[in-house]
């Protein structure tokens, strides 16, 4: 079975610009949770999307939205980028709401 | 969410076992503990879970003690592959933690060949 995958890897983005980031679960799994993970703050919950519906969300600002399509693959943005937003992004999907995790290698988003 | 505290890092030799403990002591009786891992440059990745019972999986073995205020994970082995930052992590099996993990600051897993 394949893993979680994330497009793109590495991404480089000017402050004020926008960004999506895409996650393409396990086969199967309908549940997807992104987190932010930076060297200050650790790793840090954004939200979970189950069947197209945002189930839970993180404490954080409104610019960071996200959402999941018929085929459970999930999207993130973060519109009006700042120079914090820089971090290694992560997705992870699962099988149940509650079930364990696998995440996939993450994003690398730059914001210069 | 129930707070976990482990220590900040950790040494072992290769090839012998590591004791990795979690302490919990505010842990609620719907709260399962989970253990993950991340390798570096790799996202993180799940080890092993339990509720009351000591479990075990190909990876590692989890001794959960009887008033569950503390846990312990063991690899019984060692290797090199093995060092990581590990993360002791309570998921409420009921209120509204759906998809979320609340991860602390780890143990760092030094692995010495």
């Amino acid at each position: 079975k394949a893993g979680v995958t994330q497009t793109p890897r590495y991404l480089i983005k000017t402050r004020g610009q926008q960004v999506t980031l895409s996650c393409s679960p396990i086969s199967g799994h309908r549940s997807v949770s992104w987190y932010q993970q930076t060297p200050g703050q650790g790793l840090q919950f954004l939200f979970e999307y189950f069947s197209e519906t945002q189930r839970n969300k993180g404490n954080f600002p409104g610019r960071f939205s996200g959402r999941q399509f018929s085929n459970s693959r999930s999207e993130m943005n973060v519109s009006t980028l700042e120079l914090g937003d820089s971090a290694l992004y992560l997705c992870a999907s699962s099988s149940e709401r509650r079930g364990e995790q696998y995440f996939g290698p993450g994003t690398r988003l730059t914001v210069t | 969410d129930a707070k976990t505290t482990q220590p900040n890092s950790m040494e072992s030799n290769e090839e012998e076992p590591v004791h990795l403990p979690c302490n919990h002591s505010t842990i609620s009786g719907t709260d399962y503990i989970h253990w993950y891992r991340q390798l570096p440059s790799q996202g993180p990745e799940y080890v092993i879970h339990g509720l009351t019972s000591n479990v075990n999986n190909r990876m590692a073995s989890l001794a959960i003690a009887e008033d569950r205020k503390s846990s312990t994970l063991i690899l019984h082995r060692a290797t090199l592959r093995d060092a990581a930052v590990y993360y002791c992590i309570l998921r409420d099996a009921g209120g509204t933690s759906y998809g979320k993990l609340t991860f602390g600051q780890g143990t760092i897993l030094t692995v010495h060949p």
